[in-house]
């Protein structure tokens, strides 16, 4: 089975510019989840998708957004970017084995933004 | 405030050697995960947890509730086995919580 692959691995932005970046999770897999990783702040939860709907928000301005297509792909937008916004951004998919109120996430190898 | 705790940050040992890593957290959780990165980026979980311990190979990971702690246990260490080790709690209000990281590194 294929893993979770994250397009694009490597990306330079300007300040002010957006971006989208895009996760295929691993077949079969419904729910994808974003996190933002930085040298200062560690493993940030961005957002869960399940089902086309976000279901979890973590603690990010409106700048960061997301959405999840019927086949489970899911992309992330960022808006008007700043310095700061500098990270390995990671998705990881999992099956949503609700009964047990906790699931298994595969990891993504990351895309590296740079905002300069 | 930091939601998990980990310790120690960073971690040097011999090849051989018994290591624990300890996190503790201070929220409800449904389950804890341990992650493994390795350089370059790539996060592999090696447990997910809420209750008991679990085994894979040379790994053990306990959890203890009531006392809101886990351990990762590395049996005879290995210098592959070098990488940040991070925490991870999945809160019951379904937020998810990391901890900082311990930087291990075995040396032959």
């Amino acid at each position: 089975k294929a893993g979770v692959t994250q397009t694009p691995r490597y990306l330079i932005k300007t300040r002010g510019q957006q971006v989208t970046l895009s996760c295929s999770p691993i077949s079969g897999h419904r729910s994808v989840s974003w996190y933002q990783q930085t040298p200062g702040q560690g493993l940030q939860f961005l957002f869960e998708y399940f089902s086309e709907t976000q279901r979890n928000k973590g603690n990010f301005p409106g700048r960061f957004s997301g959405r999840q297509f019927s086949n489970s792909r899911s992309e992330m937008n960022v808006s008007t970017l700043e310095l700061g916004d500098s990270a390995l951004y990671l998705c990881a998919s999992s099956l949503d084995l609700l009964v047990f109120g906790s699931y298994e996430q595969y990891f993504g190898p990351g895309t590296r933004l740079t905002v300069t | 405030k930091n939601e998990v705790e980990q310790s120690p940050q960073n971690l040097t040992a011999q090849e051989g050697e018994f290591i624990t890593i300890n996190c503790s957290y201070s929220v409800g959780i449904s389950a804890l995960h341990w992650l493994q990165q390795h350089p370059g980026g790539g996060i592999v979980s090696l447990f997910m947890l809420s209750s008991g311990k679990k085994k894979h190979g040379r790994l053990i990971a306990t959890i203890n509730i009531q006392e809101k702690h886990s351990s990762l246990h590395i049996t005879a260490s290995h210098p592959r086995d070098s990488a940040v080790y991070i925490c991870a709690v999945k809160e019951t209000g379904n937020q998810f919580y990391f901890g900082t990281g311990t930087s291990l590194t075995v040396i032959p």
